[in-house]
């Protein structure tokens, strides 16, 4: 399968300052990215929908000015926490997927572990 | 209203032995895709089965089969002949083609044990 890396795979920062992580598609062009949280024993949630090169659409109940996402290229998205606190730390992870109109699989990263302190 | 359910919080099975994780799903979309992620410890989430909504047989990768019975919205993971290296945390997935976006929205996951 496709191989999507992501990175850092785990953070620590101080509450306050902002993290950004990457999402990479390594040999495919990624049209739509997605962007999940998962807290510790429960299920992925997903946090927005990116497309290359428009905005990211949330779901309902996300902070987008709190989670930015850029998708600024078709091998490219980046997941930015503004002014993070402890209640964001969080195991968050990221899938892609090639196409825009056709049922294609959607391969995810190895996600990044996020410790604010 | 919840659209994929898992309703085993936790499964143990013997070493060898086959094991089913449970999973229905609630969909009006007619065109939708069932999957199954595996998730260790490190967190990877680790494909492991599709089924589509118009396939007639059964998925089938290696030792998984996905049990489809369309008619009661279930698609039931089966893992035959257990490893150590199977536990971890089971996840069931649903893809509708609603909006064109094909998000996935996940249940709220098994965790196997896999007893020596």
């Amino acid at each position: 399968g496709a191989v999507v890396s992501q990175h850092p795979s785990w953070v620590i920062c101080k509450s306050g300052t902002s993290v950004k992580i990457e999402c990479r598609s390594l040999d495919f062009q990624a049209t739509t990215m997605f962007w999940y949280r998962q807290f510790p024993k429960q299920s992925l949630m997903l946090m927005a929908t990116s497309n290359e090169g428009s905005k990211a659409t949330y779901e309902q109940g996300v902070e987008k000015d709190k989670f930015l996402i850029n998708h600024a290229s078709l091998t490219l998205s980046t997941l930015t926490v503004t002014s993070a606190h402890p209640e964001d730390s969080s195991f968050y992870i990221c899938s892609a997927r090639q196409g825009v109109n056709t049922n294609t699989e959607a391969f995810f990263g190895q996600g990044t572990r996020l410790t604010v302190v | 209203a919840q659209k994929i359910t898992q309703t085993q919080p936790g499964m143990f099975v013997q070493e060898k032995e086959a094991v089913t994780l449970d999973c229905t799903y609630d969909t009006s979309d007619p065109s939708y895709g069932l999957f199954w992620y595996k998730q260790p410890s490190s967190g990877e989430m680790i494909f492991l089965i599709y089924q589509g909504s118009y396939d007639q047989q059964n998925a089938t990768e290696g030792r998984y089969s996905l049990n489809f019975q369309k008619a009661r919205k279930s698609a039931n993971l089966v893992i035959s002949a257990s490893q150590l290296g199977d536990s971890a945390m089971y996840f069931c997935a649903m893809r509708e083609a609603t909006s064109g976006t094909y998000k996935y929205i996940f249940g709220t996951g098994t965790r196997l044990k896999v007893l020596a």
